[in-house]
């Protein structure tokens, strides 16, 4: 079992509907979690990340947390055709904090 | 720079060769970063450098990878006696600091390596 568990996708969203993304993962020690984007053959860019507990909004972009379910979740608004991409949860432990560990990704597709 | 740059973004290599990934990070940041990332999966960490030093290097898949960041700025993976299953994208990132999260990891584009 990987520590960072994401389901491969792809999930399909007509535009303008909310995608929700999910990420568990398996260690407690984990302490910041991310989202990254990564298009095709691009490098994976940082969307937000989050420590507490609760939730973290930026534009249409809303991060999740629950570390009592070890599970983080990303939460995209009023989805657009460019959303399209694959979506990398990571995180980073106290020890560690300069080492991301990454799930496989959710490939995420925005219908017109 | 304007961002981190890597060379060359492609590189097929037959079975056996020795090849070398440079990294170019934006200037100024301390730490640098090298991420192998197969195909259909997310970027595993390699090696973390702060400035010259290589403070962890558990990453590195066998004794065949080394990673060396002399002057504290270009960093250069090399592979040696290729195999198949080191054919991946190798990611390189750097940052200010080596908190991430106090601080974002900004990635390269990325060599894409293929061992025939």
């Amino acid at each position: 079992q990987k520590e960072v568990e994401q389901n491969s996708g792809p999930l399909s969203v007509p535009e303008g509907a909310i995608a929700s993304l999910n990420c568990t993962y398996s260690d407690r020690g984990s302490q910041s979690f991310f989202w990254y984007r990564q298009y095709s053959g691009k490098s994976p860019e940082l969307i937000m990340f989050i420590y507490s507990n609760g939730d973290k909004e930026d534009g249409r972009f809303t991060a999740q947390l629950n570390k009592a379910s070890q599970y983080v979740s990303l939460l995209i608004r009023d989805s657009q055709p460019s959303d399209s991409a694959t979506y990398l949860c990571a995180v980073n432990h106290e020890d560690s904090s300069y080492k991301l560990i990454f799930g496989s990704g959710t490939r995420l597709l925005v219908r017109p | 720079g304007a961002g981190v740059s890597q060379s060359p973004r492609y590189k097929v290599a037959k079975r056996g060769q020795d090849v070398a990934l440079r990294c170019d990070p934006i200037s100024g940041h301390v730490s640098l970063f090298w991420y192998q990332q197969a195909l259909g999966q997310g970027p595993e960490f390699l090696t973390y450098f702060q400035n010259e030093a290589q403070l962890d290097k558990s990453g590195l898949p066998s004794d065949r990878f080394f990673a060396e960041r002399p002057e504290g700025s270009v960093s250069t993976l090399k592979i040696q006696r290729t195999q198949q299953e080191d054919s991946a994208v190798y990611l390189c990132a750097s940052s200010l600091g080596g908190i991430i999260g106090r601080t974002e990891a900004f990635f390269g584009q990325g060599t894409r390596l293929t061992v025939v």
